[in-house]
């Protein structure tokens, strides 16, 4: 199957600062790439869909000046959380899609203290 | 307005018994249809998928779901459940025809408890 890697798997900074997650499609090209968030217990939240070679495209409330996604290469979507504060501390996980099938990545647990 | 609704946020199940775990979905026209599990802080991964033909689409670890047209329903079953297989399950859809707009629709998940 299609396999998703995310780095780093945690990550803790303090507040005003940024932090960058990497998401890479190990064994297939993909030119769509998702990133989502989740709270505990929670269902997924869509932050936004990265287009490799395009500008991301935002969900609803999503700041895109406070969380920068880059799909530089048909294997690599990053996503950037600009000064950074505790209330953005959650679970940040990317998806590639291949075909009509999504795979997900193993997820980065962000806490900023 | 397309939706997802898992109606059981709990499901508790004896080990060695079936499980269900219910899944019923809104959408205009013909669904693709997934389920995806997640173990506690790992990502998900992927169970099956229904497209089209058989009604019935097995996946992985013994999974099984059927899609009920009439119902709106893709319930996901097991014959016999594992102590490993308690986890959060997540039932997602789309739109056969969405065109620029294939994002997925999630549900709220639903956390199964496989009892010993």
């Amino acid at each position: 199957g299609a396999v998703v890697s995310q780095h780093p798997s945690r990550v803790i900074c303090k507040s005003g600062t940024s932090v960058k997650i990497e998401c890479r499609s190990l064994d297939f090209q993909a030119t769509t790439m998702f990133w989502y968030r989740q709270f505990p217990k929670k269902s997924l939240m869509l932050m936004a869909t990265s287009n490799e070679g395009s500008k991301a495209t935002y969900e609803q409330g999503v700041e895109k000046d406070k969380f920068l996604i880059n799909h530089a290469s048909l294997t690599l979507s990053t996503l950037t959380v600009t000064s950074a504060h505790p209330e953005d501390s959650s679970f940040y996980i990317c998806s590639a899609r291949v075909a009509d099938t999504q795979y997900f990545g193993p997820g980065t647990r962000l806490t900023v203290l | 307005a397309q939706s997802v609704a898992q109606p059981e946020d709990q499901v508790n199940v004896a080990e060695g018994n079936p499980l269900t775990v219910k899944c019923t979905y809104s959408v205009s026209g013909n669904p693709y249809l997934f389920w995806y599990v997640q173990y506690p802080n790992r990502g998900l991964q992927f169970l099956l998928k229904y497209i089209t033909g058989d009604n019935l689409v097995k996946g992985s670890y013994g999974f099984e779901a059927e899609f009920n047209k009439s119902q709106t329903s893709f319930h996901l079953k097991k014959p016999s459940a594992l102590v490993s297989d308690s986890a959060l399950y997540f039932c997602a859809v789309r739109a056969r025809n969405a065109g620029n707009n294939r994002k997925l629709i999630w549900g709220l998940g639903t956390s199964l408890a496989v009892n010993p």
